[in-house]
C-alpha cells in the first residue's frame, strides 16, 4: 500500500529558528508537494517538485524553501520561523503527470507546527 | 489562488440519509477530484472524473460534473457515522498543479 510518512505529527519551535519538516514516500513517485492547511483557507501549495533536485514555487512560497536530494525524500525548510507560519503542513506525492491527466495525490498525516 | 469552492461549508445529517456536497470552479479543467480528510489526518483520494465524463460511481459515492456550469457534486448515499469527515474538491488542468477548495465538513449523527 502507498505510504507517505512525515517525520513529526506535532512540533513546537521558537520564532527565528530554522525548522526542517521531512517527508518520505515509498512509491517511487516523481512528484512531491508541500501544502499548508489553515481553517477557512483550505490547502495552499507552498512548493512542489517533479524530479530530484527540481523544485517549483507554489502559491505561497515566501518564507519557505525545499530540498529534494533523493527521489523519495522532500524536505520543507522554514528559514526563520515566524508565528504566522503556525499551521498544519501536509506532504503529498503522485506519479508523473501525463498530458491532460492529473494523478491522484497520496498524503501523509500532516505535521501540526506551532511557532511560539 | 483557490480554484474550487465547496458548498455548504458544513452539513449535519442523520445516519442513513444521503449527503450532497457541491463544488464550483472558475477556469476550464481537464479533471476534477474529490478527497476526504478525517480529523487530524491527511487527505485520501476518493474519485476522479474527467472533463468528458458527466457522472461517475464508486460504491456509495456518485459524482457529477457539469462543465458548462463549472460545477460538480458529490453524493454519499446511505451515510454512516464513519463518513464524518471534511470533503474537498480539487481541480487539475493537465500540466497545471492541482488546486484544492476549502472543503465541506460533514457530520453524520448515529
Amino acid at each position: 500500500d502507498v505510504k507517505v510518512t512525515q517525520s513529526s505529527r506535532y512540533l513546537v519551535k521558537r520564532t527565528g529558528e530554522k525548522v526542517f519538516l521531512e517527508c518520505v514516500q515509498d512509491m517511487d513517485h516523481e512528484n512531491m508537494f508541500w501544502y499548508r492547511q489553515d481553517p477557512g483557507l483550505g490547502l495552499r501549495l507552498i512548493y512542489f517538485s517533479y524530479d530530484v533536485k527540481m523544485k517549483e514555487k507554489g502559491d505561497i512560497p515566501e518564507g519557505y524553501s525545499v530540498s529534494r536530494e533523493k527521489k523519495e525524500r522532500f524536505s520543507l525548510i522554514l528559514e526563520s520561523a515566524s508565528t504566522n507560519q503556525t499551521s498544519m503542513y501536509l506532504c503529498a506525492s503522485s506519479p508523473i503527470m501525463q498530458v491532460l491527466s492529473n494523478q491522484p495525490q497520496h498524503f501523509g498525516d500532516g505535521t501540526r507546527l506551532s511557532i511560539l | 489562488s483557490q480554484q474550487g469552492e465547496e458548498d455548504p461549508q458544513a452539513l449535519s445529517i442523520q445516519e442513513g440519509e444521503n449527503a450532497t456536497m457541491n463544488c464550483s470552479y472558475k477556469t476550464s479543467i481537464n479533471n476534477l477530484q474529490w478527497y476526504r480528510q478525517n480529523s487530524g489526518r491527511g487527505l485520501v483520494h476518493l474519485i476522479l472524473i474527467r472533463s468528458n465524463e458527466r457522472e461517475k460511481h464508486s460504491g456509495r459515492l456518485r459524482v457529477t460534473l457539469d462543465t458548462s456550469k463549472k460545477s460538480s457534486s458529490l453524493l454519499i448515499t446511505a451515510s454512516r457515522a464513519a463518513d464524518t469527515a471534511s470533503y474537498f474538491c480539487a481541480t487539475g488542468g493537465g500540466y497545471q498543479k492541482v488546486t484544492f477548495g476549502t472543503g465541506t465538513k460533514l457530520q453524520v449523527i448515529p
